[in-house]
């Protein structure tokens, strides 16, 4: 089984300028999470959807982020405007169901934003 | 109070030391207690889970939980420079998101 794929794996870009992440979950996975890593504040949930539907976004820091999931098989983090402060890295993770089953994560975007 | 506590290092051990990692919590409510290992520019992967008190063991590894002090462990035998990464420690009540610790970064030494 392919593991969750991101895009890009880098991105390095100007402040105000949109970025877009994309992730592909795991077939057959229910739930799909946008996660954000610094060092300073560690793993982040952002928002988490089951099904497609968006259940909790409120870790999502402003309203300059966005997330959708048009379908099973696909969902996008949008950044708009970005700024220097956004930069980090941004993982995706799926899972078939909620605990105990386990979270697969992809390998993360690195975003810089300058 | 964050709800999950873990010391972020960093951890420096020869090579064959064991190693404690802990995380303390507040959530009394928390039952599935997960360790997660991530590699350097990977994606966190799950190492082990416990549900509720008690020990489990996975050859060199073993994860304890004690719920009256609110406090879990992971520990690794006869660590080796491939068990180098930063661990998270992640629990949660079971119908709800992980809460993760912010990891402790490990380094085995040869």
């Amino acid at each position: 089984d392919a593991g969750v794929i991101q895009s890009p794996r880098h991105e390095v870009t100007e402040m105000g300028q949109e970025v877009t992440l994309r992730c592909k979950p795991i077939s057959g996975h229910d739930y799909l999470f946008w996660y954000r890593q610094t060092m300073m504040r560690g793993l982040e949930l952002l928002i988490y959807f089951n099904n497609n539907v968006p259940i909790d976004d409120s870790g999502m820091p402003e309203d300059r982020f966005s997330a959708k999931m048009p379908n099973a098989s696909f969902s996008t983090l949008k950044i708009q405007p970005s700024e220097p402060r956004d930069s980090a890295v941004y993982f995706c993770a799926s899972m078939r169901q909620l605990a105990p089953q386990p979270q697969h994560f992809g390998d993360g975007t690195r975003l810089s934003i300058l | 109070q964050k709800e999950v506590e873990q010391d972020p290092g960093p951890l420096s051990v020869p090579e064959g030391a064991i190693v404690s990692l802990n995380c303390t919590y507040s959530n009394s409510a928390f039952q599935y207690f997960m360790w997660y290992r991530q590699y350097s520019r990977k994606g966190p992967e799950l190492l082990m889970y416990t549900y509720s008190s008690g020990n489990k063991e996975d050859g060199r590894f073993t994860a304890q939980v004690d719920k009256s002090s609110k406090y879990i462990s992971l520990f690794i035998r006869d660590s080796q420079p491939s068990d180098s990464a930063t661990y998270l420690c992640a629990m949660t009540l079971g119908n709800t998101p992980l809460v993760f610790g912010k990891g402790t970064r490990l380094s085995v030494i040869a």
